[in-house]
């Protein structure tokens, strides 16, 4: 069974621009959530969807989004784009949204010049 | 915050000794889980252990939960280069996982 893919895996922009990254969860898993990791705070979780829906948001400005479409693929943007912004963002995946075990993919790695 | 914390937040130690590594965390759980985290990669999860559980074992590895102290702790016995990585504990409330600080093992040939 494939695992949780992202792309694309490196990506470098400049102050202002806007980013889309994308994750594909594993096959029959309807939950996908974001985090993002940097190296003063962490990891720390950005949203949640579920059957295309957003169950959970993170303490994050309106600056980031997302969606999940019918296939359970999901998407997030983040647009005016911050040197602050410059992360591992990390996608994780499971059956249901139970918490109980997530599925990691191997992150994007977003540079902000 | 619900985050947890890990203690230490580095550990070295020669490949054939035990690694051990503790969490705590503020509030109520659901259950606690452990992740590894290879330089720049994703997660792999490694053991969960649920609030009613105080411990738990899968191959190499040990958990113990004391949910009156609001700490776990994680062991691996008989440590591996292969080992060498970040380990987070994440507890799990209501909406989320919520990710610890992590703890940077190395595991010396």
């Amino acid at each position: 069974k494939a695992g949780v893919t992202q792309t694309p895996r490196y990506l470098i922009k400049t102050r202002g621009q806007q980013v889309t990254l994308s994750c594909s969860p594993i096959s029959g898993h309807r939950s996908v959530s974001w985090y993002q990791q940097t190296p003063g705070q962490g990891l720390q979780f950005l949203f949640e969807y579920f059957s295309e829906t957003q169950r959970n948001k993170g303490n994050f400005p309106g600056r980031f989004s997302g969606r999940q479409f019918s296939n359970s693929r999901s998407e997030m943007n983040v647009s005016t784009l911050e040197l602050g912004d410059s992360a591992l963002y990390l996608c994780a995946s499971s059956f249901l949204p139970s918490y109980n075990e997530q599925f990691f993919g191997p992150g994007t790695r977003l540079t902000v010049l | 915050s619900q985050q947890g914390e890990e203690d230490p937040q580095a550990l070295s130690i020669q490949e054939g000794e035990n690694a051990t590594m503790n969490c705590s965390y503020k509030t109520s759980i659901n259950n606690l889980q452990w992740y590894r985290q290879n330089s720049g990669r994703g997660l792999v999860h490694l053991i969960l252990i649920r609030s009613n559980e105080r411990e738990k074992h899968s191959g190499r590895l040990r958990v113990t939960l004391d949910t009156s102290k609001k700490s776990s702790s994680l062991l691996i016995t008989a440590s591996r280069a292969a080992d060498t990585a970040s380990y987070f504990c994440a507890t799990t409330g209501a909406n989320n996982l919520f990710f610890g600080t992590g703890t940077r093992l190395t595991v010396i040939p």
